[in-house]
Order: C-alpha cells, then sequence, then structure tokens
C-alpha cells in the first residue's frame, strides 16, 4: 500500500547552522501534512502543517515546502538548537478519508545536534 | 489550557489479560484519534472517534476496540493481550471534524505484556 516514507533515518547537525528533513509521499490523494517532533519517553510534538493548496508555509525557525509535483515534502530548522534533537515525523491525511482523520506517518529522522 | 491527558502512563499486564486505556482529549476538541507506536512498524492508526461514533478503524484485529463518551473522553481496550501488543499507545485529539486540522497527541500509555 502507500505509505509515507523517509529519506534519511538520521541526520547530524551542527549547533547553528540549518537543518532539512525529507519525506517522500506517494498517495496523491493525501492533501493535509504534518510534521511533528518526539522526544524520548514522549508523545509527537505538532510542529507546522500544510495543505495541499500551498506550497510553502513557515513558523518559528521552522519551513515546511511541499511539492506536490514530486510527492515530496521537507522540514526546515534555521539556526538548529541542542534542544531540536529528537525525532522527526512528517505524516498524511489523505483526502479520500472525507472528514474522518487518519494519519499516515512516515518512519521517521532522528535529529542529532552537535555542539 | 490542558492538553491531551492519557492514563495510565505505564501498564504491566500478562498475555491472554485485557487492558483499558483512557484519553481525556483537549477541551473543546470533539475527534479522537488512536495509534500504536513500536521500534518495528512505527506510528499505526488504531480508529478515530468523532461525537462517540467510530468513523474510521485501521488495519488492526478486532480485540483493539474503542469508544467515544458525551464529553469526548475515549477509551481504547486490547482484550486477549499478546506480547506483540507491548507498544506505546498514543491518542490525539482534534478541534473540528475535519480531516485537515491540527492534531494533538498525548504523552501516550506504554504497555508491556508479560
Amino acid at each position: 500500500g502507500e505509505s509515507v516514507g523517509l529519506h534519511l533515518p538520521t541526520l547530524s547537525v551542527q549547533e547553528g547552522d540549518n537543518s532539512i528533513i525529507n519525506c517522500a509521499y506517494s498517495n496523491s490523494a493525501s492533501d493535509y501534512f504534518i510534521w511533528y517532533k518526539q522526544e524520548s519517553g514522549k508523545g509527537p510534538q505538532f510542529i507546522i502543517d500544510i495543505r495541499s493548496n500551498m506550497d510553502k508555509r513557515q513558523g518559528q525557525r521552522v519551513t515546511v515546502l511541499l511539492n506536490k509535483t514530486v510527492k515530496h515534502l521537507s522540514l526546515q530548522i534555521a539556526a538548529t538548537q541542542p534542544g531540536d534533537s529528537a525525532v522527526y515525523f512528517c505524516a498524511e491525511n489523505m483526502r479520500s478519508s472525507g472528514s474522518a482523520r487518519q494519519l499516515t506517518f512516515g518512519s521517521g529522522t532522528q535529529l542529532t545536534v552537535l555542539p | 489550557k490542558a492538553g491531551v491527558t492519557q492514563t495510565p502512563r505505564y501498564l504491566i499486564k500478562t498475555r491472554g489479560q485485557q487492558v483499558t486505556l483512557s484519553c481525556s482529549p483537549i477541551s473543546g476538541h470533539r475527534s479522537v484519534s488512536w495509534y500504536q507506536q513500536t521500534p518495528g512498524q512505527g506510528l499505526q492508526f488504531l480508529f478515530e472517534y468523532f461525537s462517540e461514533t467510530q468513523r474510521n478503524k485501521g488495519n488492526f484485529p478486532g480485540r483493539f476496540s474503542g469508544r467515544q463518551f458525551s464529553n469526548s473522553r475515549s477509551e481504547m481496550n486490547v482484550s486477549t493481550l499478546e506480547l506483540g501488543d507491548s507498544a506505546l499507545y498514543l491518542c490525539a485529539s482534534s478541534l473540528a471534524g475535519q480531516g485537515n486540522t491540527e492534531a494533538f497527541f498525548g504523552q501516550g500509555t506504554r504497555l508491556t505484556v508479560v
């Protein structure tokens, strides 16, 4: 079946650098995407979302880019800090779900911020 | 405003037993979804409830069930526990009934089956 996948399972960046976490999705019926951050022992924390009628959305230090042509999603974190170290998941909600919510998650990327 | 609250945080059960997990959504949120997270399978959708009705169900056996009360609180039940049911069970709440709105997760219930 179709699912959301991530390009890299781990990513290490220097403190202060920008981070880019990628996600590929294969379900063209998906119309809503969310990025989550999960720290050890905690539940996923909502970071930012984007709807399929947009190609870019910015938050505080984070930007999500959506390329529907190649079915690619990315999360950019500016000036990465030690507190950004966590596992990052992308999730999609399929339009076919109608009003119902059924998020399909990628496998996650472990971001490690080096001092 | 309180976040999503899941109880208990940790649970140890024996094979064959049953377990009930509870989730209190953010005040005003009417949609509650449940997910299972394991190292091997990642985060997988179990089911979603909205206004006390199950709207969507994932590919899990009938041993996994749930319900939602009139105050939007939800419970999920797993009967005849198996070792493979050991996982972090997460619930997420959403404000509106639409699929394209933010979903906020609780801390999860860590279930260990021995």
